[in-house]
């Protein structure tokens, strides 16, 4: 079935550093990525969707120069968060939608737990 | 948007009952309703999913019901077994769009 690599799976970088993850779509064209973040004892919650092609389009509240998101091709996005601070700490996921021939199957990275000291 | 409602937060059951959590959505159009299980350091794993054009479906000790007209759907799972114990999530697709919309969890403890 569709696979998508998330990595780094944790990562800890000091506050004003900027940290850049990776979804990796490996057996199929993702031209769509939807980026979620978790806080602790919270439910996922959308911040962008990256586009193929495209500018990113972000959530109501989330800034955009903060959290930049780049889809530089149909297997690959990523989410660079930059001048990173303790209250980015959260659990970062990414989630490829359905694609054609399959219109309900959600493939979920396996998130990206960020740590900022 | 769509926005999804989900009881209840804790749920602590004996090992061999059942558990229920009941999620609601506010989009009558949503079309589809997945349930996901979350573990200690891990993404979200799906477990079942319902479509709108369906009521019911059962994948062995797992059921998942809607009630288009409450706007409303429910996990149950029969005999609960310790390795159950996890975070639990429903989800619905909001019509028109592709991105999910995600309860707020609920951490099922199964008591050996």
């Amino acid at each position: 079935g569709a696979v998508v690599s998330q990595h780094p799976s944790w990562v800890i970088c000091k506050s004003g550093t900027s940290v850049k993850i990776e979804c990796r779509s490996l057996d199929f064209q993702a031209t769509t990525m939807f980026w979620y973040r978790q806080f602790p004892k919270q439910s996922l919650m959308l911040m962008a969707t990256s586009n193929e092609g495209s500018k990113a389009t972000y959530e109501q509240g989330v800034e955009k120069d903060k959290f930049l998101i780049n889809h530089a091709s149909l297997t690959l996005s990523t989410l660079t968060v930059t001048s990173a601070h303790p209250e980015d700490s959260s659990f970062y996921i990414c989630i490829s939608p359905p694609g054609r021939g399959d219109y309900y199957g959600y493939t979920f990275g396996s998130g990206t737990r960020l740590t900022v000291v | 948007g769509e926005n999804v409602e989900q009881h209840p937060s804790t749920l602590s059951v004996q090992e061999g009952d059942s558990a229920v959590i009941k999620c609601t959505y506010s989009d009558s159009a949503s079309n589809y309703f997945p349930w996901y299980k979350q573990e200690l350091g891990k993404g979200p794993q799906l477990i079942i999913d319902i479509r709108s054009n369906v009521g019911e479906k059962k994948d062995q000790r797992i059921a998942v019901t809607l009630n288009k007209t409450a706007k409303h759907f429910s996990l149950h799972i029969t005999e609960t077994q310790p390795e159950d114990s996890a975070v639990y999530f429903c989800a619905a697709r909001e019509s028109g769009a592709n991105n999910l919309f995600f309860g707020t969890g609920t951490r099922l403890t199964v008591i050996p």
